[in-house]
């Protein structure tokens, strides 16, 4: 069975400030795939990224950044000088090997930038 | 940018009634899905649909949860006797063959009363 643990349920910082955002999985199966979904106050689920297990490469896009580490299982999610428009609820989800379709989902961080 | 889009954006029907909600996946995308949010709560798989029929679905998933692809666009879900526990966002999502990110619809809030 596979899991996503996102400890933080809430998190406020002041506009501008840096913040990180917690992802950590359990999965059994050696191929995965890991994702961060926005879901903004109006309520959609948008696509930020893919990670494949076997690519642990960080990346960056914009003031977004991605930290895989398959040592320890997490996935983080940072975003450097936070804007207004970045607040809304982010999950962090999984998905395992190929014949398994469903993505399995954190319960949430809810992030708010005080502005 | 092509987008997966869903209707109604907000359906309120009486216990024990059936309930249609529609989706038009991407055009070229092959797999589609329905997910489920309850208010404040995580969002949990339904089922996953491809080459016209179920390939996986979760436990709850039961006998009065159906799916249809009726045509080349639609995609549907068909609760049949609603209960009041199925108040939820319901998002579609569908992807594309050779990546594994799941594309999802401004969702339907379904409420029973």
């Amino acid at each position: 069975a596979q899991k996503v643990t996102q400890a933080q349920t809430e998190i406020s910082v002041v506009e501008k400030e840096d913040v990180t955002l917690d992802c950590v999985y359990e999965t059994r199966d050696t191929t995965y795939y890991l994702f961060w979904y926005k879901q903004p106050p109006s309520g959609e689920l948008v696509f930020l990224i893919r990670r494949n297990s076997f690519d642990e490469q960080n990346e960056i896009s914009g003031r977004y950044s991605w930290n895989f580490q398959k040592s320890t299982s997490s996935f983080n999610f940072t975003i450097t000088a936070s804007q207004v428009v970045d607040s809304a609820v982010y999950f962090c989800a999984l998905k395992a090997n190929f014949g398994n379709e469903k993505l399995t989902f954190g319960t949430g961080t809810r992030l708010t930038i005080i502005p | 940018e092509p987008e997966v889009t869903q209707t109604p954006s907000h359906q309120v029907t009486q216990m024990g009634q059936e309930v249609i909600l529609r989706c038009v996946p991407i055009s070229n995308h092959l797999y589609f899905y329905w997910y489920r949010q309850i208010l404040g709560q995580k969002v949990e798989f339904l089922v996953s649909f491809y080459n016209n029929e179920i390939s996986e679905k979760s436990e709850i998933f039961d006998d009065q949860f159906s799916v249809e692809r009726p045509d080349g666009s639609n995609f549907t879900l068909k609760i049949r006797s609603t209960k009041l526990e199925d108040s939820a966002m319901y998002f579609c999502a569908s992807r594309w063959d050779a990546t594994y990110e799941q594309y999802f619809g401004p969702g339907t809030r379904l409420t029973v009363t």
